[in-house]
């Protein structure tokens, strides 16, 4: 149980619209859910992350919503600035050492 | 800049050679992980270290070792190289394990293998 789907791989919203990014996850012992960002040319950065006992966590214009019994969790990001361009990278790590990430979501935000 | 140390930041090689890759982390991170990212791929886990010790192996090939030394800086040795070994290559630290921790990356070693 080591795979983290992450849909979709490209998305392109207009400047002011939200993003949605979902991620599937298959190990039941995942406990962390992180969302890393990576601008172009640079390294990932968290964004926010999300805890099991809690079902959604908000900063600002992101958001993580978190359903633990169907295993999936969202990213959400509203009024999208041309500076949310980048990609977003899920992660469900499986245990207290192993790192599992998506594949990537490619978002951009058109002016 | 996260603290997080790499060296060299550019490394460029022929087939068949071996490099190190260096990583210091944070201040006070016990947490080493590496990653390997293809041109427009995602972060493939390759090996974690934790105060010196292995804890977690991804999709680390036979070609490629790591350490992390009594200092905490780890390095990552890759061996008999192939094209395909061309990527970006991060190392993280992390306070104490990923799996409930942020990580933080370093910029990344640029390996072209021609």
């Amino acid at each position: 149980g080591e795979n983290v789907e992450q849909h979709p791989s490209t998305l392109s919203v207009q400047e002011g619209d939200s993003a949605v990014i979902k991620c599937t996850y298959s190990d039941s012992a995942s406990n962390y859910f992180p969302w890393y960002k990576q601008e172009l040319g640079k390294r990932p950065q968290l964004i926010i992350d999300i805890r099991s006992n809690v079902g959604e966590k908000k900063d600002q214009r992101i958001a993580v919503t978190l359903n633990k019994t169907a295993k999936h969790f969202s990213l959400h990001i509203t009024e999208t600035q041309p500076e949310d361009s980048a990609v977003y990278f899920c992660a469900a790590p499986p245990g207290y050492n192993d790192m599992r990430f998506g594949a990537g979501t490619r978002l951009t935000v058109k002016p | 800049d996260s603290g997080v140390t790499q060296t060299p930041k550019h490394l460029i090689t022929a087939t068949g050679q071996r490099v190190t890759l260096r990583c210091s982390p944070r201040s006070g991170d016990l947490s080493v992980y590496w990653y390997q990212q293809s041109l427009d791929q995602g972060l493939q886990f390759l090996i974690q270290y934790y105060n010196g010790e292995e804890r977690a192996k991804g999709n680390i090939l036979e070609r490629f070792s790591a350490q992390q030394f009594p200092d905490l800086h780890s390095e990552l040795n890759l061996s008999s190289l192939e094209l395909g070994d061309s990527a970006l290559y991060f190392c993280a630290s992390s306070p104490g394990l990923a799996g409930y921790n942020e990580q933080f990356f370093g910029p990344g070693t640029r390996l072209t293998v021609l």
